[in-house]
């Protein structure tokens, strides 16, 4: 069966530290996977995208991989703040629809 | 950027009622939005796509009796839930893509419902 999976205990590390997360995949060929934001009661906000052919992507202090071999990418968020305390949704389209992982809640602590 | 408005934020309702919630494209026109279902500490769930100017497509499981969709304009879609049950409390988001220039199904979502029934 298909599954998208994100490591369901929270990650708590301190301010100023590298977060790094993790999206494992299964049963999926995605062209390309996506990283959402989530604040609690609040709908989730689009990060980044990163396509099938491109190993890593760059936004500010983020950085995602992806390796199609693994079926897995990663999330990192350098230099890290209180304010990234956040819920973190990896996605993959299947047939035209887009299937969210579970989520990892990221606390950072001053 | 692309802005999705989603009224009302948080509802409580008695059993046995139906509550509408609207999902509405403010700066870009959205032939089709989609309708997820979010449990807590769970990840949110595609309930339906609304497409404007046809029915509604709902994933195995959904009741599209329960969960009525209409996509009434190119702004705007609604979610009925009719006859609540207290198994209908949930957070209800919409969301509209947007393909850009990367062709990927990039979602811009409401602020969500928050639904409480009674």
């Amino acid at each position: 069966s298909q599954k998208i999976e994100q490591n369901s205990e929270a990650l708590n590390i301190q301010e100023g530290k590298t977060a790094t997360l993790t999206c494992n995949y299964t049963n999926y060929s995605p062209a390309y996977l996506q990283w959402y934001r989530q604040d609690p009661g609040r709908g989730p906000v689009f990060l980044l995208l990163i396509r099938e052919n491109e190993k890593e992507k760059r936004k500010e202090r983020l950085k995602v991989t992806f390796d199609t071999t693994l079926k897995q990418s990663l999330f990192h968020i350098t230099a890290s703040q209180p304010a990234d305390s956040a819920t973190y949704l990896c996605a993959l389209e299947a047939f035209q629809k887009l299937v969210f992982g579970t989520g990892t809640r990221l606390l950072v602590s001053p | 950027g692309a802005v999705v408005s989603q009224h009302p934020s948080r509802v409580i309702c008695k059993s046995g009622t139906s509550v509408k919630i609207e999902c509405r494209s403010l700066d870009f026109q959205a032939t089709t939005m989609f309708w997820y279902r979010q449990f807590p500490k769970q990840s949110l769930m595609l309930m339906a796509t609304s497409n404007e100017g046809s029915k509604a497509t709902y994933e195995q499981g959904v009741e599209k009796d329960k969960f009525l969709i209409n996509h009434a304009s190119l702004t705007l879609s609604t979610l009925t839930v009719t006859s609540a049950h207290p198994e209908d409390s949930s957070f209800y988001i919409c969301s509209a893509p947007n393909r850009g220039n990367s062709g990927a199904n990039v979602l811009t979502f409401g602020a969500g419902s928050r639904l409480t029934v009674l």
